[in-house]
């Protein structure tokens, strides 16, 4: 067990750019979920997985966000035409769903600026 | 919709010290209740989760919480403070019943004095 891993760590970019990140959960766990955590605040959800089917989305979640997790292994959150309002930390967490009981890991998390 | 309240967004305690850090929380529903811990520029490490069955959890590093569903408490404490427990704690709540997204509080950064 590895753990959580996410790359890059940290990705300064300029607005309007593109950027992915990269989710690689702890093998064999079926869940994967994406937070975003701005300064002072707590993580917010954005978006999981069960495999690769993506099965919620927050409001948060604008059209100029987008999830995937092909082959319901590792995952990756793209954010299209970057905006100022969009640096943040980027978290990713994995778990296992057993019965109604599922703790949830957390990555070192991405963080992005927006200059 | 569920949500998180944890007052003030500082704790500082002498080293030795108790430490009592509050969360308060809104729930439709039974929920499944979390501390985690966050140290600078690194992600989030689970401290101890209560779901179902004893109110009292004991978790890592000597942490405890107490559910009390009268109170819609969750607090963490912790009998003697270490320079080590620096850092910031969230408390999140989830639905059993539903995706088990988390629903953070906005943070506790606790500081311990020499």
């Amino acid at each position: 067990d590895t753990g959580v891993s996410q790359n890059p760590r940290h990705k300064i970019t300029k607005r309007g750019q593109n950027v992915t990140f990269r989710c690689d959960p702890i093998s064999e766990h079926n869940r994967l979920y994406w937070y975003r955590q701005t300064l002072g605040q707590g993580p917010e959800f954005l978006t999981y997985f069960q495999n690769e089917a993506q099965l919620e989305k927050s409001r948060l979640l604008s059209d100029r966000f987008s999830a995937e997790r092909p082959k319901g292994s590792f995952s990756t959150l793209e954010i299209q035409r970057t905006e100022q309002g969009d640096s943040a930390m980027y978290l990713c967490a994995s778990s296992l769903r057993a019965g109604s009981i599922e703790t949830q890991y957390f990555g070192p998390g991405t963080r992005l600026l927006v200059l | 919709a569920q949500s998180v309240t944890q007052l003030g967004s500082h704790v500082s305690v002498s080293e030795g010290a108790l430490v009592l850090l509050r969360c308060n929380y809104s729930s439709s529903v039974p929920p499944y209740l979390f501390w985690y811990v966050q140290y600078p520029n690194q992600g989030l490490q689970l401290l101890l989760k209560y779901t179902t069955g004893a109110t009292l959890v004991k978790g890592i590093n000597g942490f405890e919480a107490e559910f009390k569903k009268s109170e819609t408490s969750f607090h963490l404490t912790k009998p003697s403070a270490h320079m080590s427990d620096a850092a910031e704690y969230f408390c999140a709540v989830s639905d059993p019943g539903a995706n088990s997204k988390l629903t953070f509080g906005k943070g506790i950064t606790l500081s311990v004095r020499p």
